[in-house]
């Protein structure tokens, strides 16, 4: 079974602080991505990556980075936590070609 | 831009019905449609994949079916089960992006 785990379930984080994210994935998928998921807004994609140390801004960039140094990791990185961040952050993978999209379980983050 | 309704927003039925879940997407070029249930609080879980080529794809009670030309899919769920309470999101590969574009979602809740 692929499995792609975030590290975090629930995180409490104050304004300002900086803020790391990690998401593994265990089945050598080329391609990553970090959406937000908010009520009344539904997913929406950060940021996304089909290779080592390649990265694309999607549709919600403004306040986020990544970096993906492995293959099998993806962080998301707050620079300075904001209350609009407030939200559940999904990870996802996938491989190559027209094929399946993995989810994780989610990290639902709180910034107060 | 591709965009991704599904309706009902909400549905509720009593156990043992069949029931239909709607996703309408605005682009007919897509490499696949992926329909996905998410938990309460959690990520999400990948239900079934439909390639652009296909009509249609079954897996036990759940059968999912694309007429991409009319841009709409259709996930059946036959003789439904409490168990089946969850949001079911509609998702689309548009034949440019690597990434995904999501529905909304249809909250369901299944009585016993």
């Amino acid at each position: 079974d692929v499995k792609v785990t975030q590290s975090s379930r629930y995180l409490v984080k104050r304004t300002g602080e900086k803020v790391f994210l990690e998401c593994v994935q265990d089945m050598d998928h080329e391609n990553m991505f970090w959406y937000r998921q908010d009520p009344g807004l539904g997913l929406r994609l950060i940021y996304f990556s089909y290779d080592v140390k390649m990265k694309e801004k999607g549709d919600i960039p403004e306040g986020y980075s990544v970096s993906r140094e492995k293959k099998e990791r993806f962080s998301l990185i707050l620079e300075s936590a904001s209350t609009n961040q407030t939200s559940m952050y999904l990870c996802a993978s996938r491989p190559q070609g027209i094929t399946e999209a993995f989810f994780g379980q989610g990290t639902r983050l709180t910034v107060v | 831009k591709q965009e991704v309704t599904q309706i009902p927003a909400a549905l509720s039925v009593p156990e043992g019905e069949n029931l239909v879940l709607n996703c309408s997407f605005t682009d007919s070029a897509i490499y696949n449609l992926q329909w996905f249930r998410q938990d309460p609080g959690k990520g999400l879980t990948s239900l079934l994949l439909i390639q652009s080529s296909q009509r249609e794809q079954t897996s036990g009670r759940l059968n999912a079916s694309l007429d991409k030309s009319s841009g709409r899919s259709t996930l059946y769920i036959a003789a439904s089960q409490p168990g089946d309470s969850a949001t079911y999101l509609c998702a689309v590969r548009p034949g440019s992006a690597r990434q995904l574009t999501f529905g909304s979602g249809t909250q369901l809740t299944v009585l016993p």
